[in-house]
């Protein structure tokens, strides 16, 4: 089956520094991909649909400069966050849908960001 | 947009019992899924289900698209399907991307 690749699955970071979450789509290419976000006991919220080869798609509240998504391939997606600050820490899960086969979405593992 | 609602927001059982989730959701959708999320915050598909009823051991889900609801079944609950339900809804078409749409989830605990 389609396989949704993220990494990394965990990362801690120091205030002020910036991180770099891999959303790798397997055996098939992603021409869409979504990232999500989810703060402790909370459901996931969609940031960001990332389209390949073109700028990504921010929903209202999610700061584009702080998120920096790049989609420079049909199998790669990246979410950077950049400068990050303890409130940033949370779950990001990256995902993919396979437009010929339906509409169904595939996810990554997510990563857990924390930042001290 | 979509709204996907959830119930209940908890449920606590006793192992070997039977229970029904629920989702209901706003507008007209393509896709449905239902998801486990385990401890280590990872997504597990149960069901890809826009329209009809599936079975997968001991769970099933049943999806009335012209109702605008779906329902998850947990037959002889375990220990080890305790843990968070997701319902998630969304389209693919016009245009709408595909991205899903959450509910706040049913948080579920199965007590030996």
């Amino acid at each position: 089956g389609a396989v949704v690749s993220q990494h990394p699955s965990r990362v801690i970071c120091k205030s002020g520094t910036s991180v770099k979450i891999e959303c790798r789509s397997l055996d098939f290419q992603a021409t869409t991909m979504f990232w999500y976000r989810q703060f402790p006991k909370q459901s996931l919220m969609l940031m960001a649909t990332s389209n390949e080869g073109s700028k990504a798609t921010y929903e209202q509240g999610v700061e584009k400069d702080k998120f920096l998504i790049n989609h420079a391939s049909l199998t790669l997606s990246t979410l950077t966050v950049t400068s990050a600050h303890p409130e940033d820490s949370s779950f990001y899960i990256c995902s993919a849908v396979i437009r010929s086969r339906g509409t169904e979405a595939f996810f990554g593992q997510g990563t857990r960001l924390t930042v001290v | 947009g979509i709204q996907v609602e959830q119930s209940p927001p908890d449920l606590i059982l006793q192992e070997g019992a039977n229970s029904t989730l629920r989702c209901n959701f706003s507008d007209s959708v393509n896709n449905l899924q239902w998801f486990h999320q385990n401890p280590w915050g990872q997504l597990i598909n149960l069901f890809y289900i826009p329209s009809g009823t599936k079975q997968n051991g001991r769970l099933s889900a049943t999806t009335v698209a012209t109702e605008r609801y779906s329902l998850l079944y947990i037959s002889s609950s375990q220990t080890t399907d305790s843990g968070v339900y997701f319902c998630a809804a969304g389209r693919l078409y016009g245009g709408s991307q595909g991205n899903l749409i959450f509910g706040k989830g049913t948080k579920l605990s199965v007590k030996p």
